[in-house]
């Protein structure tokens, strides 16, 4: 698997957008940049992957290096429910996969 | 509906008892996942079953049982464990057979173990 390194916290001011950074340079040309959040004693919520291009949903949006070396998620208007720990996983091929989760970036939202 | 249940939600046992963790979905996934996870670190893997048959267990003691009964259920067979195998116990599922598919959790099972 390739391995993700995030940082361990940071802090967003509630309406601004949040941007967590994810290095992952050993990413192999087949695997995708998957991110997941886990609110507080829940189970981790899907939120966005992608394999090279730019993506966007209703959640977030994620932009991946031309080289996929990293990966930003950018929360555009972070509100206090957006307050988790936010894992960046990079997912190894095979028929059932490994979704191994690294240490994350724990995001406080603040007022 | 992508929803997985897992029961129950809490789950106190002694350490010469058996108990049971289940989960279920009907997304149609055929690869499902339990996953260990102790307070304030990330979720570890034990299993994956793909189409019901166990195809990854990441060395997990055997006191730890997985079964996979049919394609919506899994089980979680508990036997004999230790005060340290407390933790919040997740079951997973995704589409499986695909490299892009996400994977959708359980809320968990909060399993202490006196």
């Amino acid at each position: 698997d390739a391995k993700t390194t995030q940082p361990p916290s940071m802090d967003c001011a509630e309406g601004r957008a949040a941007n967590l950074p994810c290095n992952h340079s050993t990413i192999s040309g087949n695997e995708y940049v998957y991110w997941y959040r886990q609110i507080h004693s829940q189970g981790p919520q899907y939120i966005i992957h992608g394999l090279k291009n730019n993506e966007t949903n209703e959640m977030a949006s994620l932009i991946i290096t031309e080289d996929r070396k990293s990966s930003t998620l950018i929360l555009p208007h972070a509100t206090l429910r957006d307050t988790a720990v936010y894992y960046c996983i990079v997912r190894v091929t095979g028929t059932a996969s490994k979704l191994t989760f690294g240490t994350g970036t724990r995001l406080q939202v603040t007022l | 509906d992508t929803e997985v249940t897992q029961t129950p939600k809490h789950l106190v046992m002694g350490m010469t008892n058996k108990k049971s963790l289940k989960c279920e979905q009907h997304m149609g996934h055929r690869a499902m996942y339990w996953y260990k996870q102790k307070a304030k670190k990330p979720p570890e893997l034990m299993f994956v079953y793909s189409y019901e048959k166990l195809s990854i267990n990441e060395s997990v003691p055997s006191r730890f049982s997985p079964e996979c009964p049919n394609s919506s259920l899994l089980n979680l067979h508990l036997h004999a464990l230790q005060p340290e195998d407390s933790a919040l116990y997740l079951c997973a599922s995704s589409r499986g057979g695909a490299l892009n598919t996400e994977a959708f959790f359980g809320q968990g099972t909060r399993l202490t173990v006196v």
